[in-house]
C-alpha cells in the first residue's frame, strides 16, 4: 500500500529564512508520481509541483526547489528567502502509475507553515 | 475562466438530515474527485469517478453518495448515516490517468448542529 508521511506537523520562521519541507513516501510500484501542493488560508488547494520516479533531478523554480532521492524515498520542499506570502499548509502526495485506479492521490497530512514579519 | 466551482462555501445542518454538495467544471476533465479534509489531517479519499456514469468509493465512502450524470457536475450527498459528517470539503478534477495533476475547487466547509 502506499503511504506519505510528512513529519513536520508546524514549522514557524521569520521572514527571509530559508525553510525546508520533508516528505517521504511508501510504495511497492517502479514507476510512480510525487506531488507538491500549497493550501493558502482560503483552503483552494493550489499545485506547484510534479516529479515522476525516472526523473531525479533536482528542479529550481524562483524561491522554489525540490529534491528528490529515491535512494531515501524522499522529496523534499525547499524555500529560500521566505516571504509572509508563503504561509500555507503544504502538502506531499503520491500518485501509482500501475494502480488501476488512475490518477489518484494519497495525500500526506501536511505541514503546518508559519512566515512571520 | 476556467475552473471547479463549489457550493456553497459555508453550510449548515441539523443532525439527522442529509446535505447535497455542488461541484461543477468548465476544464472537460473526465475524472472528478471528492476529498474530506478534518483539522490537522490530510485529505481523504470518498469517491472518485473516472467518466460519466461511472464511479468508485475511496477510503472513507460511508454515509456518502454521489452521482455523474454529466461530465462538468459530480454532486456528494452526506446522509445521515454518516457519523461525523463535520468537516471541510474538496472537490478536484483531471484528466485521467496517473501522473495528472488534480485541480481543485474552493471547498465547502460543513458544519452539523
Amino acid at each position: 500500500a502506499q503511504k506519505v508521511t510528512q513529519a513536520q506537523t508546524e514549522i514557524s520562521v521569520v521572514e527571509k529564512e530559508d525553510v525546508t519541507l520533508d516528505c517521504v513516501y511508501e510504495t511497492r510500484d517502479t514507476t510512480y508520481y510525487l506531488f507538491w501542493y500549497k493550501q493558502p488560508p482560503s483552503g483552494e488547494l493550489v499545485f506547484l509541483i510534479r516529479r515522476n520516479s525516472f526523473d531525479e533531478q533536482n528542479e529550481i523554480s524562483g524561491r522554489y526547489s525540490w529534491n528528490f532521492q529515491k535512494s531515501t524515498s524522499s522529496f523534499n520542499f525547499t524555500i529560500t528567502a521566505s516571504q509572509v506570502v508563503d504561509s500555507a499548509v503544504y502538502f506531499c502526495a503520491l500518485s501509482e502509475a500501475q494502480s488501476s485506479s488512475g490518477s489518484r492521490l494519497t495525500f500526506g497530512e501536511g505541514t503546518q507553515l508559519t512566515v512571520n514579519p | 475562466d476556467g475552473g471547479i466551482t463549489q457550493s456553497p462555501k459555508y453550510l449548515f445542518r441539523k443532525e439527522g438530515q442529509n446535505v447535497t454538495l455542488s461541484c461543477e467544471q468548465n476544464l472537460n476533465h473526465d475524472a472528478m474527485y471528492w476529498y474530506r479534509q478534518d483539522p490537522g489531517q490530510g485529505l481523504r479519499l470518498i469517491y472518485y469517478s473516472q467518466i460519466v456514469n461511472d464511479f468508485q468509493k475511496g477510503d472513507i465512502a460511508e454515509g456518502y453518495s454521489v452521482s455523474r450524470e454529466k461530465k462538468e457536475s459530480f454532486p456528494l450527498t452526506v446522509t445521515s448515516a454518516q457519523k461525523n459528517p463535520t468537516a471541510f470539503y474538496l472537490c478536484a478534477s483531471s484528466i485521467w490517468g496517473s501522473g495528472n495533476e488534480q485541480f481543485f475547487g474552493p471547498g465547502t466547509r460543513l458544519t452539523v448542529l
